[in-house]
């Protein structure tokens, strides 16, 4: 199997608040994880890689101050929205990569909709 | 332009009906090719990998073009459970990451 939990699954924070979402691979080991986000009616954003180890990679335009990206084991990685603001709502969703080189599949985690007050 | 880029719908057709998805792309060096299927506020779940001979996958179809650069999904006997917003994946080889780029979906209703 190929299972991806996600925690939480819905918060509401105030503005200014840090926010920690864990992204968990249940029955495989993730070298590489991505953190991704969603706004509504629009497609999958890509934020991050998350690689084991090691420092994660952002995306252009992606804030790594205020998207603090933790990989610490090959199960799980953690992202923490620093001093949120209601711009920073979204649905934010992870996925873990499986396979080997040349047939990586990614499997998601089922998404944390983040809301700031 | 877009690197990934899906006519976003709503296609509207009756149940039993045969449609069809296409998909383009930018990037000539991209290596792999996913259609994902996403519910209504729910995480997009792999309906299958697109390979270059093409593939079946009971009502589900899928093509690869390379010389074109597009995909194409066809869905037969279409069911009111397939109603959903399918999504166009491509891989960014271009940068040596696996990393995906998504299209920005296109919206199916199976109409009873």
């Amino acid at each position: 199997g190929a299972v991806v939990s996600q925690h939480p699954s819905r918060v509401i924070c105030k503005s200014g608040t840090s926010v920690k979402i864990e992204c968990r691979s249940l029955d495989f080991q993730a070298t590489t994880m991505f953190w991704y986000r969603q706004f509504p009616k629009q497609s999958l954003m890509l934020m991050a890689t998350s690689n084991e180890g090691s420092k994660a990679t952002y995306e252009q335009g992606v804030e790594k101050d205020k998207f603090l990206i933790n990989h610490a084991s090959l199960t799980l990685s953690t992202l923490t929205v620093t001093s949120a603001h209601p711009e920073d709502s979204s649905f934010y969703i992870c996925s873990a990569q499986k396979g080997q080189r040349g047939a990586y599949e990614q499997y998601f985690g089922p998404g944390t909709r983040l809301t700031v007050t | 332009r877009k690197e990934v880029e899906q006519d976003p719908g709503p296609f509207n057709v009756p149940e039993g009906a045969t449609v069809a998805f296409n998909c383009t792309y930018s990037n000539s060096a991209s290596q792999s090719f996913f259609w994902y299927r996403q519910d209504c506020r729910k995480e997009p779940k792999l309906l299958m990998s697109v390979y270059s001979s093409g593939n079946e996958d009971g009502r589900f179809t899928a093509q690869l073009n390379r010389a074109s650069q597009y995909i194409s999904l066809l869905i037969r006997d279409s069911k009111l459970s397939d109603s959903a917003t399918y999504l166009c994946v491509v891989n960014g080889a271009s940068s040596g990451t696996y990393k995906y780029i998504f299209g920005t979906g296109t919206r199916l209703k199976v109409l009873a």
